[in-house]
């Protein structure tokens, strides 16, 4: 079954440290993307990184990296530096052809951070 | 160009009423989506648009559920009859054909939130 696992319903961090924010995926497709979105109180889904399963390298965008380990099937997503403003809703997802193309995304459960000061 | 756009952002109904929202895309985009997120839960893929077709329909979508996209520029999604369990969050995104570029070149609206009570 294609699906995006986030075992963390919640993560609290103090402001300036880094965290990691746990995802992992099934699929047997060889070819998939990966996401993560951020998701504040205002309910838009907010694009952060991707990271494609051919991608030689780890993505990385600002404050955001992804830790790609493919043969474990993770894409933890690290924020370094938190801030305040960090405090959300975080989402993985996949893309891939058998969770129904590329067409649509496959999403986790989330994992709520709240950034301590 | 501001981004995607959806209207209402809340929804207050009576079981049995009918509801309609509104998706306006980014103008270039020729691809729409709509996606479910209910309450702690990620987004649910419900369906998608190319242009004016609707290309694909989830399972969760049912008979009560219609989506149109008149003339491939703003989409429409209609509850008939609505239930206690339609209550949710209804995301629209947008995005080009063959975007698999960084992100996929998803956009995200910020949803119509519904309560059906």
């Amino acid at each position: 079954a294609q699906k995006i696992t986030q075992t963390q319903p919640g993560m609290f961090v103090q402001e300036k440290e880094a965290v990691t924010l746990d995802c992992t995926y099934d699929t047997s497709d060889p070819s998939y993307g990966l996401f993560w979105y951020k998701q504040p109180s205002s309910g838009e889904m907010i694009f952060l990184i991707y990271q494609g399963s051919y991608d030689q390298q780890n993505a990385t965008e600002g404050r955001y990296s992804l830790n790609f380990q493919k043969a474990r099937k993770s894409a933890n997503l690290v924020i370094s530096a938190s801030q305040l403003g960090d405090s959300a809703m975080y989402f993985c997802a996949m893309r891939a052809p058998r969770a129904g193309g590329y067409n649509k995304l496959i999403f986790g459960a989330g994992t709520r951070l709240a950034v301590h000061p | 160009d501001t981004g995607v756009s959806q209207n209402p952002r809340h929804k207050i109904t009576k079981r049995g009423q009918n509801v309609t929202f509104r998706c306006d895309p980014i103008s270039e985009h020729n691809r729409l989506y709509w996606y479910r997120q209910t309450l702690g839960q990620g987004p649910e893929f419900l369906t998608y648009f190319q242009n004016e077709a609707q290309l694909e329909k989830s399972r969760l979508l049912s008979d009560r559920f219609s989506a149109e996209r008149p003339k491939g520029s703003f989409s429409t999604l209609e509850i008939q009859r609505t239930e206690q369990g339609d209550s949710a969050m209804y995301l629209c995104a947008s995005s080009l054909a063959g975007g698999s570029g960084i992100g996929g070149g998803y956009t995200f609206g910020s949803g119509t939130r519904l309560t059906v009570v």
